[in-house]
């Protein structure tokens, strides 16, 4: 299985600063790799596939950007919607699997 | 816009066979552009990929739980469904249904809301 590692694991972080998630792949996926936002009790929400394009209705400031076995998600800046915990997912091959997540939280 | 709601129950004993549905509303599993997805989540811990099925039959399983694992699709009633046997408390998770693109390089768009099943006696 291709194991997904997300930098860090938590980040505190206040309203307007720039934030940046890594995720590394134990191999290279090419481009096939997603990132999602998860609030507590709610489903994961899509936003970026292929590594860097923006799912549709997401707002710009979420960008993504990497190949082959480092990516990341940067937040250009914050607002108050945007603390909830990001995941990457690989689906280069089977399994499908995701990183462990990121809990970015409000300094 | 395309609905994926979870159903099922909530408790199953050990042992016995978990069940779910998938039922799609505002899109058709006939359209041969998305994979069906499940997906689970134990309580405060990370996402694991089941397995899908493509509207053809063709299905991909997590080797982790391919032993236990059948997802199969309904047409005439326009939803697919996962059956996990020989339930562990291991298995205790919020299960997900979701969607992906044929095309689309990976994610999965549309997820239902999710759905608590608990492993007890």
């Amino acid at each position: 299985d291709i194991q997904m590692t997300q930098s860090p694991s938590s980040v505190s972080a206040s309203v307007g600063d720039r934030v940046t998630i890594t995720c590394r792949a134990s191999q290279g996926i090419g481009n096939y790799l997603a990132w999602y936002q998860q609030k507590p009790g709610k489903a994961p929400k899509l936003l970026i596939y292929a590594a860097s394009s923006l799912q549709g209705g997401v707002p710009s400031r979420f960008s993504g950007s990497g190949s082959g076995t480092t990516f990341t998600l940067t937040i250009s800046s914050l607002q108050p919607e945007d603390f909830a915990t990001y995941y990457c997912q690989q689906s280069a091959t089977f399994p499908i699997t995701f990183g462990q997540g990121t809990r970015l939280g409000i300094k | 816009q395309v609905q994926l709601q979870e159903s099922g129950p909530g408790l199953v004993k050990p042992s016995q066979t978990l069940s779910l549905t998938c039922p799609v509303s505002g899109g058709s599993l006939r359209s041969g552009s998305y994979f069906w997805n499940w997906i689970r989540q134990p309580a405060g811990k990370g996402l694991e990929w089941i397995g899908r099925i493509f509207i053809s039959g063709n299905t991909n399983y997590n080797p982790s739980l391919k032993s236990r694992v059948t997802i199969s699709v309904d047409t005439s009633k326009n939803q697919f469904s996962l059956k996990l046997s020989s339930v562990t408390a291991a298995d205790t998770a919020v299960y997900y249904c979701a969607r992906e693109a044929v095309d689309a390089d990976g994610g999965f768009d549309y997820w239902g809301q999710g759905m608590l099943v608990t492993v007890s006696s």
